[in-house]
C-alpha cells in the first residue's frame, strides 16, 4: 500500500516552460488536493477535488491548472512556470471530509 | 472561511523540556481540528485530531492538545521533549461542512540535547 505517490520528487524549470506534476492514491479517497509551501507561510490550498470529473479552486490558484479524470490521480499543471512558483508541492487525500489528510512525500520545484 | 493562527514561529528547547504550541482558529461554526508534524525533509504527518466529545486528545509520541472552545484554541503540548522531537509543527481547522482544511503558518521546534 503505497499510499500518496508524487512524482517527480525534483525538478528545475526555466521560466516559461511549462510542466505536470502527478499525484497517485490507492486508498480509494474521494477528496484530493494540492498545496505548496513556502518558508513562514504553511501550506496553501492550491486547487482541490471532491471526486472523479471535479475540480476547484483553493487559495493560490492563479497559474495552476488540474485535472482528476480518474478517481486516483489528480494532476497539477502549470502552463508557463514563474520564478513566483519556486516551492515545494505536497498532495494530499481522504476520504471523507471528516477525515485527516494523507500526505504525499513532496515535490520540491525551482523555475530559474 | 475559518482561518488560523500559530502564536510562536520558531521554539527552541532542550531535551526534557515541556513543551506548549499554541494554536486559535477563527471560525463560529463546528470544526474538525488538527496536529501535524514535518520532520526535516519529509511529509506531513498527522499527529492527533479532535472531532467531538472529550476535549483533551492523546495522539502519537506522547503529545496531546486541549480543545477549548470557548478560547477558539487548540494548543499542543508534550511533558517532556527529546531530540527527535525537532520538526515543524502544523495546526489545521476544518469547519465541518467544508471541504478544505486550513493550516497555520507552522511552528518549527528545535530541542537541542
Amino acid at each position: 500500500n503505497a499510499g500518496v505517490t508524487q512524482t517527480p520528487k525534483f525538478r528545475v524549470l526555466k521560466t516559461g516552460q511549462s510542466m505536470t506534476l502527478l499525484c497517485a492514491q490507492d486508498m480509494n479517497h474521494e477528496y484530493m488536493y494540492w498545496y505548496r509551501q513556502d518558508p513562514g507561510m504553511g501550506l496553501r490550498l492550491i486547487h482541490y477535488s471532491v471526486g472523479e470529473g471535479t475540480t476547484a479552486k483553493g487559495e493560490v490558484p492563479d497559474g495552476y491548472n488540474v485535472s482528476r479524470l480518474k478517481k486516483q490521480n489528480f494532476l497539477l499543471g502549470l502552463e508557463s512556470a514563474a520564478p513566483s512558483q519556486t516551492s515545494v508541492y505536497f498532495c494530499a487525500s481522504r476520504r471523507h471530509r471528516d477525515q485527516p489528510q494523507h500526505f504525499g512525500d513532496g515535490t520540491r520545484l525551482s523555475i530559474l | 472561511a475559518q482561518s488560523v493562527s500559530q502564536h510562536n514561529h520558531h521554539v527552541i528547547l532542550s531535551e526534557a523540556a515541556s513543551l506548549e504550541l499554541g494554536c486559535n482558529y477563527s471560525y463560529g461554526g463546528t470544526v474538525n481540528l488538527f496536529w501535524y508534524v514535518q520532520y526535516p525533509g519529509q511529509h506531513l504527518q498527522l499527529l492527533l485530531k479532535y472531532f467531538s466529545g472529550d476535549p483533551l486528545v492523546k495522539g502519537i509520541k506522547g503529545f496531546e492538545a486541549e480543545f477549548i472552545k470557548s478560547k477558539f484554541s487548540f494548543n499542543l503540548r508534550k511533558p517532556s521533549v527529546q531530540w527527535s522531537d525537532t520538526a515543524e509543527y502544523f495546526c489545521a481547522v476544518n469547519a465541518t461542512n467544508d471541504y478544505k482544511l486550513s493550516f497555520g503558518a507552522g511552528t518549527t521546534v528545535t530541542v537541542r540535547a
